[in-house]
């Protein structure tokens, strides 16, 4: 089982509807959680962090957490076609050595 | 903002050369990371740093080393490179344990 998955996609969605990412991760006491959204040939860039139970929303997104589940999603609202890159998933383990990367869902805003 | 510069953008060079890719962060952080990105297998740790002269190994450490002698540089070595090490490689940062990373640019090196 890997550590931090996804969902490979691609995943489509029309412009101005909800797109939903999903994340399951293995180790149960990981306490940190990111989002990285990556477009094609850059680096990824932070969209949100979370680290307790719930929802944490930033403009049109909002990240959930359920440890009890060992879920994280990312929900973006109102998906504009400048949303379509790769999504990476991200928990610190306990050991809070470093940072797991699951291998990211391709997202698609169709206009 | 947060800045981590990598000093080549693309690279190319031959299987045996030893190469130098240089990392640095403008912020004081702490920790310092190497990944590299494949297709299919995602981002890979390979060393990372918590503090000056300081290195732990990451999960691909074969064929690399590091070297921190000031806070703010990381640099990833290849001691032979080969083909297989064809990639992109990846610097980030972070201010703590707990914080997120925010990475540099990346490197495209190609060895042929």
């Amino acid at each position: 089982q890997k550590e931090v998955e996804q969902n490979s996609g691609p995943l489509s969605v029309p412009e101005g509807a909800i797109a939903s990412l999903n994340c399951t991760y293995s180790d149960r006491v990981s306490q940190s959680f990111f989002w990285y959204r990556q477009y094609s040939g850059k680096s990824p860039e932070l969209i949100m962090s979370i680290y307790s139970n719930g929802d944490k929303e930033d403009g049109r997104f909002t990240a959930q957490l359920n440890k009890a589940s060992q879920y994280v999603s990312l929900l973006i609202r109102d998906s504009q076609p400048s949303d379509s890159a790769t999504y990476l998933c991200a928990v610190r383990n306990s050991s809070a050595s470093k940072i797991i990367f699951g291998s990211g869902t391709r997202l698609s805003i169709r206009p | 903002d947060v800045k981590v510069t990598q000093s080549s953008r693309y690279l190319v060079k031959r299987t045996g050369e030893k190469v130098f890719l240089e990392c640095v962060q403008d912020m004081d952080h702490e920790n310092m990371f190497w990944y590299r990105q494949d297709p299919g297998l995602g981002l890979r740790l390979i060393y990372f740093s918590y503090d000056v002269k300081m290195k732990e190994k990451g999960d691909i450490p074969e064929g690399y080393s590091v070297s921190r002698e000031k806070k703010e540089r990381f640099s990833l070595i290849l001691e032979s490179a080969s083909t297989n090490q064809t990639s992109m490689y990846l610097c980030a940062s972070s201010y703590t344990e707990a914080a997120p990373l925010h990475f540099g640019n990346g490197t495209r090196l190609t060895v042929t």
